[in-house]
This record gives C-alpha cells, structure tokens and sequence, in this order.
C-alpha cells in the first residue's frame, strides 16, 4: 500500500503569507497526485490534479509541483478564505489520502 | 450543475448492515467512474471504493473488503454501497464523489453520517 505523509500537521500563518505544504509518497507516485481543501462541516473541494493542474475556477494563488515521491501546495499569498484543512491524495494506486495540514491564522 | 445527493445514513448497531444511495444529477453518470469516500469524526479522509463506468471493475479498500460492496444503477443515475457487519470504526461521514478516470474526485456530495453504535 502507498501511503502519503503531510507536513506540517498545523500550520500557524497570517494574511498575505505565503504558505508550503509538502506531501511524501512511500514510493514513486509519477504525477498522480491531487490536493484538496475542506472546510469544517463541508466536503472536500479539488484544488489541483496531476500534481500540478489547477482545477477550472481555483484562484491562481493555488499552485502545485513535485513528482515521484515529494509534492508541495504553495498558496502564495494566503487570503481569509483559504484558512481550512488541505489533504493531497495519490491515485497510482487506488485512492490514499494523507492526514491533513490545517491551516490557522496566526 | 454537478449534483451528487447522498442519502441513507444513520443509527445501527455492530454487526449490523446499511445501504448508502447516492443520486447524481447534472452530469452524464454513465460515464464517469464513481467512488465512495469516508472520513471518521475529526479525523481525516480515507477512500472506501470505487466503481468503473459501466459496473465491471469495482475496488475496495482492505478494511471493507467482503463486508462493503459499490454498485450503480445508470438507469436511476445512481450509486450504492451495501454496508453488511458494520463495526465501530466504520463511524464516519460517507461521501459520494465523481472521479476523472478511475483518479482524483471532482465532484463531491454533502456526506451522509454512519453511527455504528449500542
């Protein structure tokens, strides 16, 4: 089984930073990841595919990069709205989701 | 509009079965490839199955194997998933999302809760 490490857990950051997740695969991966952005209470919402493919209507803030086993999200200047939980998700091999990096304001 | 409405959730006891429908609209269902995706209270998202366009191929997370079975009506633009001997664990939030090619889910619907509780 693929199995998928985020770093960091929380992430404490103000308004206009620029903000970098990173995404681990316990084995090459190619391009075959996702990211995601959940809100408490709501469902998960793609913000990127193919590890660095900006979904139709995601701000262009949002970008992704890397490929075989280390990925990252950057937001690169953090808006009011993107305070939520981000998950990136490898589809090599069926569906593993890591445990999530909760972004909070500092 | 993508639409993806879950329904069927709800109180059971261990050892006991559920079924989860999910129905979808604004969309060509027939096409696409759909999953179930579970995510425990304040705990993360763990895909459960997942369901080739036309029912042939259907694949599952270990946890849920010989327990939980996916199956679709593209008649009734609908998704299923059969949830028999259900344990503890198995509490979480079910959503149904719409996948690109068997890959990453687009689509999400608003999640159904599952209690497996005495």
């Amino acid at each position: 089984d693929i199995q998928m490490t985020q770093s960091p857990s929380t992430l404490s950051a103000s308004v206009g930073d620029r903000v970098t997740i990173t995404c681990r695969a316990s084995q090459s991966i190619s391009s075959w990841l996702a990211w995601y952005q959940q809100k408490p209470g709501k469902a998960p919402k793609l913000l990127i595919y193919k590890a660095s493919s900006l979904e139709s209507g995601v701000p262009s803030r949002f970008s992704g990069s890397g490929s075989g086993t280390e990925f990252t999200l950057t937001i690169s200047s953090l808006q009011p709205d993107d305070f939520a939980t981000y998950y990136c998700q490898q589809y090599n091999t069926y569906q593993t989701f890591g445990q999530g990096t909760k972004v909070e304001i500092k | 509009e993508v639409q993806l409405v879950e329904s069927g959730g709800g109180l059971v006891q261990p050892g006991g079965s559920l079924r989860l429908s999910c129905a979808a609209s604004g969309f060509t269902f027939s096409s696409y490839w759909m999953s179930w995706v579970r995510q425990a209270p304040g705990k993360g998202l763990e895909w459960v199955a997942n369901i080739k366009q036309d029912g042939s191929e259907k694949y599952y997370v270990d946890s849920v194997k010989g327990r939980f079975t996916i199956s679709r009506d593209n008649a009734k633009n609908s998704l299923y998933l059969q949830m028999n001997s259900l344990r503890a664990e198995d509490t979480a939030v079910y959503y149904c999302a719409r996948d690109q090619n068997g890959d990453y889910d687009d689509y999400w619907g608003q999640g159904t809760l599952v209690t497996v509780s005495s």
